[in-house]
């Protein structure tokens, strides 16, 4: 069945540094890609989307690329903020069904 | 905010009870998803609802059961209640069934079974 793979947290960097959080994908049809965020105590916020092969998602500072010839979606982004510790899920939704099937998730932790 | 209300917050009972979780979708959405996150299982999809029909279904427990209403809340009825059932149980609503659609989340309802 599908299923989204992430890389196992927690993230800790400090406060401007790099981020990247791995996610790889196994889907039998031509699924659509997430990211959502989910701050403590909060629910799940779409950060990002692409919906088909080389599209790129974009938001607050974060970017994924999603690519079909690796099945990956990382996450990026540049400069991170205190703010942005959270815990950042992957996922998927599949052609011919309505369900996101996600990651593990990967909890991110920025120091000052 | 996303839009999507769930009641109530937080809820604390004991096992062979039996609860219900309740939903509003944003104005104007007709899915209505539920997903279950626990520690063990991660987050997974239960069901769907479209327009007050089953559209899909997951790894959704016989205990459980949920139905859409006409005005487009949703309600999940968890019965029989054991320990493993404490989760955040979470409502996703989106504006029809298409793939490209974005689903938004509710806050959660979180389960304590004691």
């Amino acid at each position: 069945g599908d299923s989204v793979t992430q890389m196992e947290g927690p993230v800790t960097l400090s406060e401007e540094a790099f981020l990247t959080i791995n996610c790889t994908y196994t889907a039998t049809g031509y699924p659509s890609l997430f990211w959502y965020v989910q701050y403590p105590g909060e629910g799940l916020q779409l950060l990002l989307k692409a919906t088909k092969a080389d599209d790129k998602g974009s938001n607050k500072g974060f970017e994924a690329t999603y690519r079909k010839e690796t099945t990956s979606f990382h996450l990026e982004k540049g400069s991170v903020q205190v703010s942005d510790s959270a815990v950042y899920f992957c996922a998927l939704r599949d052609t011919g069904f309505q369900k996101l099937v996600f990651g593990t998730g990967t909890r991110l932790l920025v120091s000052p | 905010d996303s839009g999507v209300t769930q009641t109530p917050k937080h809820l604390i009972t004991a096992t062979g009870q039996r609860v219900t979780l309740r939903c509003s979708p944003r104005s104007g959405d007709l899915s209505v998803y539920w997903y279950q996150q626990s520690l063990d299982q991660g987050l997974q999809f239960l069901i769907q609802y479209y327009n007050g029909e089953e559209r899909a279904k997951g790894n959704i427990l016989e205990r459980f059961s949920a139905q859409q209403f006409p005005d487009l809340h949703s309600e999940l009825n968890l019965s029989s209640l054991e320990l493993g059932d404490s989760a955040l149980y979470f409502c996703a609503s989106s504006v029809g069934g298409s793939l490209t659609d974005t689903q938004y989340f509710g806050p959660g309802t979180r389960l304590t079974v004691l």
